[in-house]
């Protein structure tokens, strides 16, 4: 079984700082890792994804992640937030032929002026 | 804007009743996947629909049921419900139930058992 871990549950963060948001997953087998973001009531959107290849993913509003095999790890940097990146982030793991996202219990990002 | 919506957006029920709740797709996708956000975590896996078909399901008990109709919408339904089944319901679409596919999550439907 697959199980995600995100150790910060919050991250507080000046606007204009950079910010790391870790995560670290469990498996036996290749993954794929995905990062989403949730804004207050709202579901969730896609940040950025590996499925392979390259390990450093860009994706939307600046993100990038790395993919690290060794450390198990795929953490998630922005090198200047704003405020409007305020907002609870997930991680999450899937296998290649599966059906379900294993989510990690996700960290609150809190950019303050 | 997903181009996926649930609803009802926010309901309260009491302890032992029914409750369905329900998921327009977007446009093409054959595949619906429903999760359970209890308040400060992250979602779990339900289960998930394909052409129809249940194609996969997480560690919940048999009273959470669910339906794909013809036209790919689907509908959850949790009979005897606990206090436990409070939660936002997420309901996600995707083109294929390969797990490369992007998928694209609903804004969801608060439920509060009373």
């Amino acid at each position: 079984a697959q199980s995600v871990t995100q150790l910060d549950s919050q991250v507080p963060v000046f606007e204009e700082a950079p910010v790391e948001l870790r995560c670290n997953y469990s498996s036996s087998v290749s993954v794929y890792l995905f990062w989403y973001v949730q804004y207050p009531n709202q579901g969730l959107q896609l940040l950025l994804k590996y499925l392979s290849g390259s390990t450093l993913v860009k994706g939307i509003n600046g993100f990038e992640a790395e993919f690290n095999k060794s450390q198990t790890s795929f953490h998630l940097r922005k090198p200047s937030v704003h405020i409007s990146d305020t907002a609870e982030y997930f991680c999450a793991v899937t296998l290649p032929l599966g059906q379900n996202f294993v989510f990690g219990p996700g960290t609150r990002l809190s950019v303050l002026p | 804007e997903t181009g996926v919506t649930q609803s009802p957006t926010h309901l309260i029920k009491t302890r032992g009743q029914q409750v369905t709740l329900r998921c327009s797709s977007q446009s093409g996708h054959n595949t619906v996947s429903w999760y359970q956000q209890a308040l400060g975590q992250g979602p779990q896996f339900i289960f998930q629909y394909y052409r129809e078909e249940e194609n996969g399901r997480g560690n919940f008990p048999p009273r959470f049921s669910g339906l794909q109709f013809p036209n790919y919408s689907s509908e959850l339904n949790v009979n005897a419900l606990e206090l436990d089944d409070s939660a936002l319901y997420l309901c996600a679409s995707s083109l294929d139930s390969g797990s490369g596919n992007t998928i694209y999550f609903g804004e969801g439907s608060w439920l509060t058992v009373v």
